[in-house]
């Protein structure tokens, strides 16, 4: 699987917009971009995905860069629920035929 | 909205025993998928299961563990022979549907294993 790196942490406040990079260098074709979070004592939790076009959905949006070797997760307004690890996946084929590989994901936390 | 279930929350067993994790998935998906995270640790990937048969497997998926669909609900994981290092909280996931969607895996709230 080709690998992601996200920074270890990021801090953000309350009511402001977050950006999570996320750099994949060497992505493959047809790797899909996949996020993922995890909130406190809780089981990973699906937020979004993409291809090659930038994605909105209720949670966040998807920025894919134009050579896809990026990506950023956008947060609109940050809120206290937000905090968790986010993770950047790459997966073959969507992911849901495969599994996926967690790294050790991006910290988010929100101040008030 | 349908969730994934697990049960127990928590099992405690002693080092050698067996185990048998239990997994819920939500009713109409079909690949299911079991993970585990060592506290403080990634969460890594162990087995997917599509179709009553295993489709990948981790290294750590050994000759220990085992995976059922028993019925036409439940889907189970089980350790052998428990050993310490065993301990860790398991999350069981489901994804797809026959038409829709299948790339997001929706998880359970996991099933805490202290191996003593």
């Amino acid at each position: 699987d080709a690998k992601t790196t996200q920074p270890n942490s990021m801090e953000s406040n309350e009511e402001e917009p977050v950006h999570l990079p996320c750099n994949h260098s060497t992505i493959s074709g047809t790797d899909y971009i996949h996020w993922y979070r995890q909130l406190p004592s809780q089981g990973p939790e699906y937020v979004i995905h993409g291809l090659t076009s930038n994605v909105n959905n209720r949670m966040a949006s998807l920025a894919i860069a134009e050579d896809r070797k990026s990506s950023t997760l956008i947060l609109h307004r940050a809120t206290l629920r937000d905090a968790a690890v986010y993770y950047c996946i790459l997966t073959l084929f969507g992911g849901s035929q495969g599994n996926l590989i967690f790294g050790k994901g991006t910290k988010l936390s929100v101040k008030p | 909205e349908p969730e994934v279930t697990q049960t127990p929350s928590h099992q405690v067993t002693q080092m050698g025993q067996e185990v048998i994790l239990r997994c819920v998935p939500i009713s109409n998906h079909l690949y299911f998928y079991w993970y585990r995270q060592i506290l403080g640790q990634k969460v890594e990937f162990l087995v997917s299961f599509y179709n009553n048969e295993i489709s990948e497997k981790s290294e750590i998926f050994d000759d220990q563990f085992s995976v059922e669909r028993p019925d036409g609900s439940n889907f189970t994981l089980k350790i052998r022979s428990t050993k310490l290092e065993d301990s860790a909280m398991y999350f069981c996931a489901s994804s797809g549907t026959s038409g829709g969607d299948r790339n997001e895996q929706f998880f359970g709230p996991g099933t805490r294993l202290t191996v003593l």
